[in-house]
C-alpha cells in the first residue's frame, strides 16, 4: 500500500509569488489533514477534509491560504500571494473515516518545506 | 482549547540505555487520545504508541512505553535499549474524542540523539 505522498519535496519562492502543494493521501483514505510546522515551533493543524467536504477549517490562518479536494481523492493547497512568514514544512497527512468511535491513525506525508524570500 | 507542552527540545542517550521524553497537556475533556510520533531525519513522521485516556493501562509497543497520569495530565514517552535508529524528533499529540474534532494538537517536539 502507497503511503501518503507529497509533492513537491521542497519550494522557493519569492513574496508575493503563488505556490501549489499537492497531497495524495492512502487509497481510500476518506479524511485528509493539513498540517503546518513552522521552524522550531509545534506542528500547526490547518483543515481537514472529509472526502471532498471540509470538516474543519480553523487553522487557516488567513484567506491567502486556499485548500481544495475536488473529486475527495487528492488535495492541493494553495498559497496567493506568500508571504515570509509562510515559510515552513506542510504536512499532509490522512486516515480511515472512523467506525463505531474509534479513531483511526493519521498517517503523514513527507511534508513539503516551503521557503519564502 | 487543549495545548500540549514538551520542555525538553533536546536528549542525548547512550545506545542500550534507556531515555524518557516528557509531556505534559492541558484540556477539560474526560476522554481523549494521546500519541507519540517519530520523525526521523528522512521526515516521514510515524505513530510509536498511542493511549486512549478512559484506559487505566499504560500502552506498550516492544521497546516503547508510557507513563500515563492523568490526574497530572503527564504523558511520558520511555525508550528502552536505544538504537541508533531512535534517533528523530518526538512529538506528543493530544486528540479529542468528541464530535468530529479530529485534528492533532501537538507539542514542539524533542530531538533525541543517540550515541555510541
Amino acid at each position: 500500500e502507497a503511503g501518503v505522498t507529497q509533492f513537491p519535496s521542497h519550494s522557493v519562492i519569492e513574496k508575493g509569488q503563488t505556490v501549489t502543494l499537492r497531497c495524495d493521501p492512502i487509497s481510500g483514505h476518506d479524511n485528509l489533514y493539513w498540517y503546518r510546522r513552522v521552524m522550531g515551533k509545534e506542528i500547526k493543524f490547518l483543515l481537514h477534509f472529509v472526502k471532498e467536504s471540509k470538516q474543519d477549517e480553523s487553522g487557516m490562518p488567513n484567506n491567502r491560504f486556499l485548500a481544495e479536494r475536488t473529486g475527495g481523492t487528492y488535495s492541493t493547497l494553495k498559497v496567493q500571494p506568500a508571504e515570509l512568514e509562510d515559510s515552513g514544512v506542510y504536512f499532509c497527512a490522512s486516515s480511515r473515516q472512523e467506525e463505531w468511535g474509534r479513531a483511526y491513525e493519521q498517517y503523514f506525508g513527507p511534508g513539503t518545506r516551503l521557503t519564502v524570500t | 482549547a487543549q495545548t500540549v507542552t514538551q520542555s525538553q527540545p533536546e536528549m542525548s542517550v547512550q545506545e542500550a540505555e534507556t531515555v524518557t521524553l516528557s509531556c505534559t497537556y492541558d484540556t477539560s475533556e474526560s476522554d481523549y487520545y494521546l500519541f507519540w510520533y517519530k520523525q526521523p531525519p528522512s521526515r516521514q513522521m510515524i505513530l510509536v504508541i498511542r493511549q486512549e485516556a478512559y484506559k487505566q493501562q499504560n500502552a506498550t509497543e516492544n521497546r516503547f512505553s508510557v507513563n500515563f497520569q492523568k490526574a497530572a495530565k503527564s504523558f511520558s514517552l520511555k525508550i528502552s535499549d536505544s538504537q541508533l535508529g531512535d534517533a528523530a524528533m518526538y512529538f506528543c499529540a493530544y486528540r479529542s474524542v468528541t464530535g468530529t474534532a479530529s485534528k492533532l494538537t501537538f507539542g514542539t517536539g524533542t530531538r533525541l540523539q543517540v550515541t555510541l
